[in-house]
């Protein structure tokens, strides 16, 4: 268990649809991280948040949104879905923005199903 | 920009042979570079990392790998491999900007096979 929680851990939705996908980091861990990870892309970064405010960002479209809350947890929102966007949704945390000795920690994944 | 490319996108091999799961890299800046594990239907589990210093790195459950930077490899080793190391194993860099973002390689599946 690496202590970061994703909820839920299923999802199956419909074409055209809007979904939320949470995060809470591992306690005293101040940066959240997004991964999609489908058959056809792989493991791609998404978007970092450090302390609430957006630190970096991979190739998000721009149907997706994230933002991170003063208690630190994260949402990923997800709109206009499309059958392409079924894939394993990560969440990682670690405890600054990217120091050398950082260490990225990833929750169980967040599966989607767009139908 | 940084890539990581993993030379094998499948390795097979017998319980209790060694195995090598091969990653090189690409990237114009001082990286660093590390190993996760993906068990059936889990999250991603960090095996071990270069930062700086000694080439050869030991990580968890009896990893290791070796730093080279000529060769711009990071290639994954075990001396005797289990049932229970049957995963998706990823290799993944970040730059030394003050950015955690990890890019990933495409994954190789060891399937050990008893």
């Amino acid at each position: 268990d690496s202590g970061v929680t994703q909820t839920p851990k299923h999802l199956i939705t419909a074409t055209g649809q809007r979904v939320t996908l949470r995060c809470s980091p591992r306690s005293g861990d101040l940066s959240v991280y997004w991964y999609q990870q489908s058959l056809d892309q792989g493991l791609q970064f998404l978007i970092q948040y450090y302390n609430g405010e957006e630190r970096a960002k991979g190739n998000i479209l721009e149907r997706f949104s994230a933002q991170q809350f003063p208690d630190l947890h994260s949402e990923l929102n997800l709109s206009s879905l499309e059958l392409g966007d079924s894939a394993l949704y990560f969440c990682a945390s670690s405890v600054t923005s990217g120091t050398s000795t950082d260490t990225q920690y990833f929750g169980p994944g967040t599966r989607l199903t767009v139908l | 920009a940084q890539s990581v490319t993993q030379l094998d996108s499948q390795v097979p091999v017998f319980e209790e042979a060694p195995v090598e799961l091969r990653c090189n890299y690409s990237s114009s800046v001082s990286v660093y570079l590390f190993w996760y594990v993906q068990y059936p239907n889990q999250g991603l589990q960090l095996l071990l990392k270069y930062l700086s210093g000694s080439t050869l790195v030991k990580g968890i459950n009896g990893f290791e790998a070796e730093f080279n930077k000529s060769q711009t490899s990071f290639h994954l080793r075990k001396p005797s491999v289990h049932i229970s190391d049957t995963a998706e194993y990823f290799c993944a860099v970040r730059g030394s900007s003050n950015t955690g973002k990890l890019i990933f390689g495409q994954g190789t599946t060891l399937q050990v096979k008893p």
